[in-house]
């Protein structure tokens, strides 16, 4: 199975901030990875896809990057709606796996 | 419009059986691969496992924890997925979504159920 790591777990920030929350591979996984927010007592959403294609109907503030094993999800100008917790997944190879997830709190 | 309704969850005794279902609709079902996914309380998201769609084989996944023990099935009559889960464990005790995979370069979980509790008690 692929490990995926993310750090830091949980984040602090103020509305306007710009967050970056990182997503490592055990190993390398090409462009093969997914970011999902998830909000408490809801499914979760699909952000990002491809490391960093931007889903339909997701704000150009979300924004991804990398390859490999290192990947970062950035928002930019954290709006309040962005508190939720946000989660990597690997599809380069089943089973599918997913990071511990990075919460991000209103500082 | 997308929606994948689940449904079948609840409390059960460790050692029983659960079925939950996946009804779908708003796109074509027949070419939709969809996954299980759970979250236990607190936890971060855990694959379970998926079936293909019927023109891809209809065959399964699973991931190592479940297998043997959950399968994962489909009627193209009534748009709906299905998650029989046997031999329920403590640790089975999550909520459970339904997803559909899709794929644009990569794989993806793109639409997901609102998801159904299941709480395995001893």
């Amino acid at each position: 199975d692929i490990q995926m790591t993310q750090s830091p777990s949980s984040l602090s920030a103020s509305v306007g901030d710009r967050v970056t929350i990182t997503c490592r591979a055990r190993q390398n996984i090409n462009r093969n990875l997914n970011w999902y927010q998830q909000k408490p007592g809801k499914a979760p959403k699909l952000l990002i896809y491809a490391a960093s294609s931007l889903q339909n109907g997701v704000p150009a503030r979300f924004s991804g990057s990398g390859s490999g094993t290192d990947f970062t999800l950035t928002i930019n100008s954290l709006q309040p709606e962005d508190f939720a917790t946000y989660s990597c997944q690997q599809s380069y190879s089943t089973p599918w796996t997913f990071g511990q997830g990075t919460k991000v709190e209103i500082k | 419009e997308v929606q994948l309704v689940e449904s079948g969850g609840g409390l059960i005794k460790t050692g029983g059986s659960l079925r939950l279902s996946c009804a779908a609709s708003g796109f074509t079902f027949t070419y939709a691969w969809v996954s299980w996914v759970r979250q236990a309380p607190g936890k971060g998201l855990e694959w379970v496992g998926r079936i293909r769609s019927k023109t891809d084989g209809g065959t399964t996944d699973y991931a190592a924890p479940v297998k043997g023990r959950f399968t994962v099935s489909r009627d193209e009559s009534k748009n709906t997925v299905y998650l029989q889960m046997n031999s329920l464990k403590t640790e089975d005790t999550a909520v459970y979504y339904c997803s559909t995979e899709g794929f644009n370069y990569v794989w993806y979980f793109d639409f997901w159920g609102q998801g159904s509790p299941v709480t395995v008690s001893s």
